[in-house]
């Protein structure tokens, strides 16, 4: 099993500031099968990034992803008071893992 | 659009079988593939399993000798048995269109508590 971890576990910052969270898997991972969700409390995970740096139709281009092989980043350029959520990475190249997740909180 | 909606009991007495339903509205269930994932209170993500229409079936390793995936294309449904469960098994219960690749269309989720 890949399991991936992210880090930090809770990121403070403040809204405008850039968000950089990361994600390291147990074993090499092709950039196409490593994606990033946002959860809201009482929400299901949406879809944020796909295939390391894509961006469904719809997500803002404010949302960024990056990396190869074992270690990946996720990017908000620029944070919006909506953008304060938990954020997990998750591996689909074998079988399905999901990171434990990152918290994005305000300072 | 394509929604997803998730339902069955609430509450399932230990060692007893787990069912839930998942029903898509606004498309095909013969045009995705379709996967369960489970959230326990306050905790992380866990793939429970992907199935085609089809009969393409794929399970995690760890929950494979008590699940069971099946879809009934009449009714446009997905469905989850997960038997022997307990107290681990309580979890938001989420149906998600995806299997190969991103889960990129999730239900609301359903809450199943395991207690007597």
């Amino acid at each position: 099993e890949i399991v991936l971890t992210q880090s930090p576990g809770t990121l403070s910052l403040s809204p405008g500031e850039r968000a950089t969270l990361s994600c390291r898997a147990s074993q090499s991972v092709s950039s196409t099968y490593l994606a990033w969700y946002q959860q809201k409390p009482g929400q299901a995970p949406r879809l944020l990034i796909y295939g390391a740096s894509s961006r469904p139709t719809g997500i803002p281009d404010r949302f960024s992803g990056s990396g190869s092989g074992t270690d990946f980043n996720f990017t908000i350029s620029r944070l919006e008071p909506e953008d304060f959520a938990v954020y997990f990475c998750h591996q689909y190249v074998t079988s399905h893992t999901f990171g434990q997740g990152t918290k994005v909180e305000i300072k | 659009q394509v929604q997803l909606r998730e339902s069955g009991p609430g509450l399932v007495k230990p060692s007893e079988t787990l069912s839930l339903i998942c029903t898509v509205s606004g498309g095909s269930i013969r045009s995705h593939y379709w996967s369960w994932i489970r959230q326990p209170p306050g905790k992380g993500l866990e793939w429970i399993g992907y199935i085609f229409y089809s009969g393409s079936i794929n399970y995690n390793p760890s929950l494979k000798s008590r699940v069971t995936i099946s879809v009934d294309t009449s009714k446009e449904q997905l469905s989850l048995k997960l038997s022997s469960v307990t107290a681990a098994d309580t979890a938001v219960y989420y149906c998600a269109s995806g299997g190969l690749d991103a889960f990129d269309l999730w239900g609301q989720g359903t809450m199943v508590t395991v207690s007597s």
